[in-house]
């Protein structure tokens, strides 16, 4: 088992509301990412970073941001959630010097209504 | 941009059945991964095998790459009903950046 968690594991949330999804791992890792991943589909990069202060896009376009004060921490916010923001959201982390292996979390699945 | 995809989309077999998935990509890879996921959970990395391997083993796994057709393929042998879950394969294209699949969704009938 990685040492990498995200919260909540599951979301029901109205229209319009702002919400932040958190994840953090214990293993020191300088790469996270955000994964998007409706049922049953592939894997959509939305965010990473490769260390503190740096964040970037990923592949698809999304209408979150992201954050990365602190190495452990990786939280991922929706300023305004809609029900196309319905998914699973995955998060991992990648040592890169030691593993050349993503751990992820075990997900957050977000319902819009 | 989606690089690795898998084929098939489906794969329903009986215990004790070997399973083969293949995974086809684009670009110049630094090594090709599979992982596994559960229904509803996060993915659980397999194995590894880099492009300038050709075959790679681990329990009742057996990975192969060709890097001349950009395919590589996953047979697990001697299936179980507890290998039923969504199998990914998943490029790293030397900036340590994955890029996964649609993945192959195995079905272990008892």
């Amino acid at each position: 088992e990685a040492d990498i968690y995200q919260t909540p594991r599951y979301l029901v949330i109205g229209t319009g509301k702002k919400i932040t999804l958190e994840c953090s791992q214990t293993m020191g890792h300088d790469k996270m990412y955000w994964y998007q991943q409706d049922p049953g589909m592939e894997l959509h990069l939305i965010h990473y970073s490769y260390g503190v202060n740096s964040t970037e896009k990923g592949d698809l376009s999304s209408e979150s941001t992201v954050s990365r004060i602190r190495t452990e921490h990786f939280p991922l916010t929706l300023e305004s959630a809609r029900p196309s923001h319905t998914s699973q959201y995955l998060c991992a982390s990648f040592s890169g010097r030691y593993s050349e292996t993503q751990y992820f979390g075990p997900g957050t699945r977000l319902l819009v209504l | 941009s989606q690089q690795g995809e898998e084929d098939p989309q489906a794969l329903s077999i009986q215990e004790g059945e070997n399973a083969t998935m293949n995974c086809s990509y684009k670009t110049s890879i630094n090594n090709l991964q599979w992982y596994r996921q559960n229904s509803g959970r996060g993915l659980v990395h397999l194995i590894l095998i880099r492009s300038n391997e050709r075959e790679k083993h681990s329990g009742r796994l057996r990975v192969t790459l060709d890097t001349s057709k950009k395919s590589s393929s996953l047979l697990i042998t001697a299936s179980r009903a507890a290998d039923t879950a969504s199998y990914f394969c998943a490029t790293d294209a030397w900036n340590n950046d994955m890029r996964f699949g649609a993945g192959t969704r195995l079905t272990v009938k008892p």
